[in-house]
């Protein structure tokens, strides 16, 4: 099966700061989302991004689909960013494969 | 539009009992998959329904089964309840039969004693 895997585990950044996350993905794929999980354990839908490069406020993803991997910007990064994001892509029909994770850290 | 619901959202049984998990998804959506996610083991894909057919099942004990209704809405149920299940159950919902769009609900947290 498709394998996921997402860097880097942990980040921990200041307030302001820009970074960029991580998804490799071992097969093609024909949809590819990214999630923040809240504190309360839900998946908040950040993108939906088989391919190409979408934004949303201060919130952008790229997914090169040829080369297996998507990556999620953030800028200006806010406390309120903080938590753990995550990529999925399918299996088998929505047979959704997770990544581990990043946990993003905020500091005021 | 409302979206995902589960119920309930928080669970405590004890070890050798049975809980069912609900699931509604968003209106339209005729697919529902349910998600394990543990502190050890992450995100656990646990089964997909779709127009009440179970299509795909995860790596996990029969213990584990579902159901889908006419109207979308599954359940899930986990007999011989072990400490193991204690976990945050996730259910997501799409359109599409496939590679579509996931939308999930808050989740039910079990915690198995």
């Amino acid at each position: 099966g498709i394998q996921v895997e997402q860097s880097p585990p942990d980040l921990i950044l200041q307030e302001g700061a820009n970074s960029t996350l991580r998804c490799n993905f071992s097969d093609s794929v024909n949809n590819l989302q990214w999630f923040h999980q809240n504190p309360w354990g839900q998946l908040i839908n950040l993108f939906y991004i088989p391919s190409g490069t979408k934004q949303n406020g201060r919130l952008s993803a790229t997914t090169v689909a040829t080369e297996r991997y998507s990556l999620l910007y953030i800028s200006s990064s806010q406390t309120t960013d903080s938590g753990v994001y995550f990529c999925a892509a399918p299996y088998y029909n929505n047979d959704m494969r997770f990544g581990a994770g990043t946990r993003l850290t905020v500091k005021p | 539009k409302a979206g995902v619901t589960q119920t309930p959202r928080y669970l405590i049984k004890t070890r050798g009992q049975q809980v069912t998990l609900s699931c509604s998804p968003i209106s339209g959506h005729r697919s529902v998959s349910w998600y394990q996610q543990t502190p050890g083991q992450g995100l656990q894909f646990l089964f997909e329904y779709f127009s009440e057919t179970q299509r795909n099942k995860g790596n996990f004990p029969g213990r584990f089964s579902g159901r889908q209704f006419s109207n979308s809405r599954s359940e899930m149920n986990v007999s011989t309840l072990e400490l193991g299940d204690s976990a945050l159950y996730l259910c997501a919902s799409s359109l599409a039969d496939s590679g579509g769009e996931q939308f999930f609900g808050p989740g039910t947290r079990l915690t198995v004693l």
